[in-house]
């Protein structure tokens, strides 16, 4: 699966929209964009997930670059329950090769 | 049941000794996967179950680690001989299994070794 690269941390104004970037530079054409967060001391939480188009839900959108190489996950109106580590994930979605690699994420602290 | 479901929550053991955590996954997953989180680390894959049959079990650290799931549904990871260094958040997610779609991930079983 293709590698990733995130900032280690960010911090976020209350209210205001939340932008994690990720880099996935060497994306293949099969692979998937995922999102997840683990706030602490629970287990990881997806949150969306892309191949190519933008994709919007409850949560939050992502935006995937037209040529695939990087994407950002939007908290639309950042609140303190969104302090959470935020992991960016590629990986090919086929039979038997199912799992995800998990880095080291985004730290994101929202600020009162 | 709604989510997938970890027990126990807590399991403090002595060295040397074997446990059992378990995993309920959501009805219908088919797939079934184990990590493990040490403290303050990321998370570490150990296994993937698709059905019955594991078809990647490259992350688990030592033979003194083995899981099996029966029925298609719940599954128990075993450790045996447990060392200090196996303490960690076991943590256990199912999904459908079929193209796209996310994880869900249990609350994880908290074992420390003592």
């Amino acid at each position: 699966d293709a590698k990733t690269t995130q900032p280690p941390s960010m911090d976020c104004a209350e209210g205001r929209a939340a932008n994690l970037p990720c880099n996935h530079s060497t994306i293949s054409g099969n692979e998937y964009v995922y999102w997840y967060r683990q706030i602490h001391s629970q287990g990881p939480q997806y949150i969306i997930h892309g191949l190519k188009n933008n994709e919007t839900n409850e949560m939050a959108s992502l935006i995937i670059t037209e040529d695939r190489k990087s994407s950002t996950l939007i908290l639309p109106h950042a609140t303190l329950r969104d302090t959470a580590v935020y992991y960016c994930i590629v990986r090919v979605a086929s039979r038997g090769n199912e799992k995800l690699t998990f880095g080291t994420g985004t730290r994101l602290t929202i600020i009162p | 049941g709604a989510g997938v479901s970890q027990s126990p929550s807590n399991k403090v053991t002595e060295k040397g000794k074997d446990v059992e955590l378990r995993c309920d996954p959501i009805s219908g997953h088919t797939a079934l996967y184990w990590y493990r989180q040490s403290l303050g680390q990321g998370l570490e894959f150990l296994i993937y179950f698709q059905g019955n049959s594991a078809p990647d079990k490259s992350g688990l650290p030592s033979d003194r680690f083995s899981a099996e799931r029966t029925g298609g549904s719940v599954s128990t990871l075993t450790i045996q001989r447990t060392q200090q260094e196996d303490s960690a958040v076991y943590l256990c997610a199912s999904s459908p299994g079929t193209l796209g779609y996310g994880y869900t991930f249990g609350s994880g079983t908290r074992l420390t070794v003592v």
